[in-house]
């Protein structure tokens, strides 16, 4: 079975810095690579995903990810975060062969100003 | 085109009760899946439900069960509630449920309280 380690549980960060949220995986096969966001009280908005070819992602709101699949890794990065930015952020994984997702633990950003 | 829609949005009740959650799927999406998300936990996968059919489910007791209807719609009923049973429920819909082609698009969520 896959599974995901984020490790970082909070990043404090001003606003307009660069930022980079960790995330490991472990999988016996072939998956797929998510990060979603929460912002309170709603639900999980997809901000890219990595399916296959290459392995630079971007996606909305100026994030991208890249995958590492030597270090079995899938760090997400945005070069100038905003206030807007602050929320959780989930790194999740699925395999090939089955629906069951798994998610991270969840990274909180808080971009001060 | 109107979003993933969970009812009730909050909702408590007691210690062996149980509870039935619903939830809208997008027009036209077929898969809906269904999250459980807790501080100690995380956000815990449950169960998945394809054209009214269970297609993957989570490692969650017998206590936690769906269904869906012909039009998409899904329900998941907790029997004999138990406080751990305290967490954010979340339900996910996209088409087919195709992690290669389709995006889930998540409900705001029922926040259960047990008591």
């Amino acid at each position: 079975a896959q599974s995901v380690t984020q490790l970082d549980s909070q990043v404090p960060v001003f606003e307009e810095a660069p930022v980079e949220l960790r995330c490991n995986y472990s999988s016996s096969v072939s998956v797929y690579l998510f990060w979603y966001v929460q912002y309170p009280n709603q639900g999980l908005q997809l901000l890219l995903k990595y399916l296959s070819g290459s392995t630079l992602v971007k996606g909305i709101n100026g994030f991208e990810a890249e995958f590492n699949k030597s270090q079995t890794s899938f760090h997400l990065r945005k070069p100038s975060v905003h206030i807007s930015d602050t929320a959780e952020y989930f790194c999740a994984v699925s395999s090939y062969n089955n629906n069951d997702m798994r998610f991270g633990a969840g990274t909180r950003l808080t971009v001060k100003p | 085109k109107a979003g993933v829609t969970q009812t009730p949005r909050y909702l408590i009740k007691t210690r062996g009760q149980q509870v039935t959650l619903s939830c809208s799927p997008i027009s036209g999406h077929r898969s809906v899946s269904w999250y459980q998300q807790t501080p100690g936990q995380g956000l815990q996968f449950l169960f998945e439900y394809f054209s009214e059919t269970q297609r993957n489910k989570g490692n969650f007791p017998g206590r936690f069960s769906g269904r869906q209807f012909s039009n998409s719609r899904s329900e998941m009923n907790v029997s004999t509630l138990e406080l751990g049973d305290s967490a954010l429920y979340l339900c996910a819909s996209s088409l087919e449920g195709r992690r290669l082609t389709d995006t889930q698009y998540f409900g705001p969520g029922t926040r259960l309280t047990v008591l």
